[in-house]
């Protein structure tokens, strides 16, 4: 079983903040991270699977980053609208390719 | 394209009591995940399936879980009798092949009183 650690466990923000949280996993016998967003009422949605180390992944104002060799990935939001408000999930694909998910940041941006 | 279809939504049920949660995946995604979600933590996977067979249920509580996926389609999870600490979101993911992105469910809210 893997490890995977998400922090800050919560978030506050004002709109037009820029934010960012931190997952790390084990950097041995990686596979692929994922993120996903989930918002309340609605189903988990993915916003990136990574794979290579060093890889920088890109989606409108939000972006991530990959360090496989020291275990860890960044999620970035640049100027935070209220409807980036959710729960923000990251999972690590191991040896086994069955993702391993971290309790998650809880975003909330405020008007 | 129709998304994982999962119910139902919510359940109330109490100890000892027993429920059963239904998901039918994207069509065509041979791979098919059940996850418990307790409050405060993050998914924890029960069961994953690929097709109709079982790829890993280490973490399945056997004594009062059971999950099928009868024609490598929809899924079944069962939990008899459940007990308080079962109280969670459970959600349902599918994924066209065993590696790869995830397509969720809704998830599947129980109480356990």
């Amino acid at each position: 079983i893997l490890n995977v650690e998400q922090s800050p466990q919560s978030l506050h923000v004002q709109e037009g903040d820029s934010t960012n949280f931190t997952c790390s996993f084990p950097s041995s016998n990686f596979y692929a991270l994922h993120w996903y967003r989930w918002e309340t009422a609605k189903s988990p949605e993915a916003l990136f699977v990574m794979t290579l180390n060093g890889d920088e992944k890109k989606k409108g104002r939000i972006s991530a980053t990959l360090n496989t060799k020291e275990g860890y990935s960044y999620l970035y939001i640049k100027g935070s609208q209220p409807e980036d408000s959710a729960t923000y999930l990251c999972a690590q694909e191991g040896g086994s390719y069955i993702p391993t998910f971290g309790r998650g940041t809880s975003l909330i941006v405020h008007p | 394209e129709a998304g994982v279809a999962q119910s139902p939504r919510y359940k109330i049920i109490e100890k000892r009591q027993s429920v059963a949660f239904w998901c039918n995946p994207i069509s065509g995604h041979a791979t098919l995940y059940w996850y418990q979600q307790i409050l405060g933590q993050g998914p924890k996977l029960l069961i994953q399936f690929q097709n109709n067979g079982v790829v890993d249920d280490s973490q399945l509580p056997k004594d009062r879980f059971s999950a099928e996926r009868l024609k490598g389609v929809d899924s079944t999870l069962k939990i008899q009798p459940a007990k308080l600490e079962d109280s969670a979101v459970y959600l349902c993911a599918s994924s066209p092949r065993t590696a790869g992105e995830l397509f969720f469910g809704e998830g599947s809210r129980l109480t356990v009183l």
